[in-house]
């Protein structure tokens, strides 16, 4: 059971290139998140996923795509990336249900954009 | 607004000592409080709080919750270097998918 796996786990890019980030998860979690964690700062954020084939916009969606066409699976794409997109980027999961609220965390994936 | 002010901002103590940390909070509707471990890579999962007045308990740390007067603590007890970490409170919105979270608690436990 590896539980949450973030692919991959640096990158560096030049402004303007595009990249997609892969999330998995192999505990049957219907819910998926992609956040941000800049230096200093907390989470934000970005997109998540309520079930296969559905995503929502959170608190700092713009310059990023996301898609979910397998459950178990989360993608996010930078179209175009910025210097202003440089972060630690988490991916979470977490199970249906009201008393079920943790939200369980992959390792991250340090992304530079020069 | 959700809103979420934990205190102290960091701490630094020694193997042994025992911690508090704070947690205060304001919510639009209460559905759950979370109690997250940062050290370098992602955050791990401690506690889950919904009721007023039940410890949660896992080795040397617990938690509790009173949701008249809206905070929560975390107590680590005999802390090791290990325990040091950044510490987060964290609320889930009225789905569950939202999280605010605090700006963490830094500890340091030193030898």
């Amino acid at each position: 059971n590896a539980g949450v796996t973030q692919t991959p786990k640096f990158r560096v890019l030049k402004t303007g290139q595009s990249m997609t980030l892969l999330c998995a998860q192999d505990m049957n979690h219907e819910y998926m998140y992609w956040y941000r964690q800049d230096p200093g700062m907390g989470l934000r954020l970005i997109h998540y996923s309520v079930g296969e084939g559905t995503t929502a916009k959170g608190e700092v969606p713009d310059g990023y795509n996301v898609s979910r066409l397998k459950k178990q699976n989360f993608l996010l794409g930078l179209e175009s990336a910025a210097p202003s997109q440089t972060s630690v980027y988490f991916c979470a999961s977490r199970a249906s249900g009201t008393s079920t609220d943790t939200q369980y965390f992959g390792p991250g994936t340090r992304l530079t954009v020069l | 607004e959700d809103k979420v002010v934990q205190s102290p901002l960091s701490l630094v103590v020694h193997e042994g000592d025992t911690v508090t940390l704070n947690c205060s909070y304001e919510v639009t509707n209460f559905r759950s409080l979370l109690w997250y471990k940062q050290e370098k890579k992602a955050p791990t999962f401690l506690f889950m709080l919904t009721s007023s007045g039940i410890e949660k308990k896992s080795g040397r740390l617990s938690s509790i919750l009173d949701k008249k007067e809206l905070f929560s603590i975390l107590n680590i007890t005999a802390t090791q270097t290990g325990d040091s970490a950044i510490y987060l409170c964290v609320l889930p919105d009225n789905a569950g998918n939202m999280l605010t979270f605090g700006g963490g608690t830094r500890l340091m436990v030193k030898p």
